[in-house]
């Protein structure tokens, strides 16, 4: 599984673009990078999954470079529902069975 | 439709005692997960389950836990002499494919508190 590290928390006010970005410089050629979206007592949820250059659906954006190093998944005009933790997850283990998640970006969105 | 569900949403128990999570997927899911998430963290996997077996259960962190999902539907998860480090949300999802890829659907997991 590739190593990633994400920013602990961000804050943001409501109506702003939320750029978050996730570093994952072992990344292999064979994985896919994933964002899920996790609401307070509630379990996460899938935003968008990208291999390279951009994917886009109705809740968001995700950007990533040739180099596949990292990735950035972009929030537009983000209301207060938007707070949540979100995980950016690269690769799956061995098995290709289970998903990393790590401790993910905590957003907290304020009026 | 319905999502997946889990039950209880809440188990409060005695160290040493016995416990059942029980997970209902998504109707026609074939792949389903057990996590476990502790306080600030993200979900840990435990388990995963393609059909009846369990195809990776790498995740288990020894031998007082166990799952079953013996007709490829509803599974449960099951701790054996529990201790208070195992208190942690348990959260078990579900998807229709046979990769981790394959978008997983969470239920709201159960809040597992050992006294």
């Amino acid at each position: 599984l590739a190593k990633t590290t994400q920013p602990i928390s961000m804050d943001s006010y409501e109506g702003q673009e939320v750029n978050i970005t996730c570093s994952h410089n072992n990344i292999a050629t064979n994985d896919y990078i994933t964002w899920y979206q996790q609401f307070p007592s509630q379990g996460p949820r899938f935003i968008i999954q990208g291999y390279k250059t951009k994917v886009t659906n109705e809740v968001a954006s995700l950007f990533i470079p040739a180099d596949r190093k990292s990735s950035t998944l972009s929030l537009p005009r983000v209301s207060l529902s938007d707070t949540a933790v979100y995980y950016c997850l690269v690769g799956v283990s061995n098995s290709g069975y289970a998903l990393n998640f790590g401790k993910g970006t905590s957003l907290l969105v304020t009026p | 439709g319905a999502g997946v569900s889990q039950t209880p949403s809440n188990k409060v128990t005695e160290k040493g005692k016995y416990v059942e999570l029980r997970c209902d997927p998504i109707s026609g899911h074939t792949a389903l997960y057990w996590y476990r998430q502790s306080l600030g963290q993200g979900p840990e996997f435990l388990i995963y389950f393609q059909g009846t077996g369990a195809a990776d259960d790498s995740g288990l962190p020894n031998d007082r836990f166990f799952a079953v999902r013996p007709e490829g539907s509803v599974s449960t998860l099951k701790i054996q002499r529990t201790e208070r480090g195992d208190s942690a949300v348990y959260l078990c999802a579900s998807s229709s494919g046979t990769s981790a890829y394959n978008e997983q659907f969470f239920g709201p997991g159960t809040r597992l508190t050992v006294l």
